[in-house]
């Protein structure tokens, strides 16, 4: 099992909400990232960092911010949740190297009601 | 879309039959990873293939890679109820300086006992 975990695994939460996704590894990886995945379909990048204080978007357009203060922290964060940010978001990190394999956490699944 | 085509969708066998799925892309690349994801979970990484290898085994896994065709085939032997899944093909993209990996859509295998 990878050391990286995701709080909380579910959360239902109305409309306008403010939601922060939180994400931690204990491998001391440099590389993380945060994935968005819709049931049955494939993931798309939403944000990524390749160290403390970098932070950058992924290829799919999302409203969410991260931030990345320390190596082992990687938090996302909606302001005003809406029903279209219905999805799982996964954490995942990487060691040295390019192109290495990613680690992933078990995952949130989020539902704005 | 530079994200490629994994088929088929899904796969369904009996136990002890072997499943392949295949991954097509359309971008030159680095290296190819499968990943495999249980029901609402995260992947957990499987193989890696580098782009001057043809092949690559890992237990009852064995990976092609076809980089004239740009294609990849995943083939699980002696296939087991627990291998049910989905499965992920994921490829580092050649290019200077990027660590991010292109996910495909997926091959959904159910193994019937």
């Amino acid at each position: 099992e990878a050391d990286i975990y995701q709080t909380p695994r579910y959360l239902v939460i109305g409309t306008g909400k403010k939601i922060t996704l939180e994400c931690s590894q204990t491998m001391g990886h440099d590389k993380m990232y945060w994935y968005q995945q819709d049931p049955g379909m494939e993931l798309h990048l939403i944000h990524y960092s390749y160290g403390v204080n970098s932070t950058e978007k992924g290829d799919l357009s999302s409203e969410s911010t991260v931030s990345r203060i320390r190596t082992e922290h990687f938090p996302l964060t909606l302001e005003s949740a809406r029903p279209s940010h219905t999805s799982q978001y996964l954490c995942a990190s990487s060691g040295q190297g390019r192109g290495v394999e990613q680690y992933f956490g078990p995952g949130t699944r989020l539902t704005v009601t | 879309s530079q994200q490629g085509e994994e088929d088929p969708q899904a796969l369904s066998i009996q136990e002890g039959e072997n499943a392949t799925m295949n991954c097509s892309y359309k971008t030159s690349i680095n290296n190819l990873q499968w990943y495999r994801q249980n029901s609402g979970r995260g992947l957990v990484h499987l193989i890696l293939i580098r782009s001057n290898e043809r092949e690559k085994h890992s237990g009852r896994l064995r990976v092609t890679l076809d980089t004239s065709k740009k294609s990849s085939s995943l083939l699980i032997t002696a296939s087991r109820a627990a291998d049910t899944a989905s499965y992920f093909c994921a490829r580092l993209n050649s290019g200077a300086g990027s660590y991010q990996l292109t996910f495909g859509k997926g091959t959904k295998l159910s193994v019937i006992p």
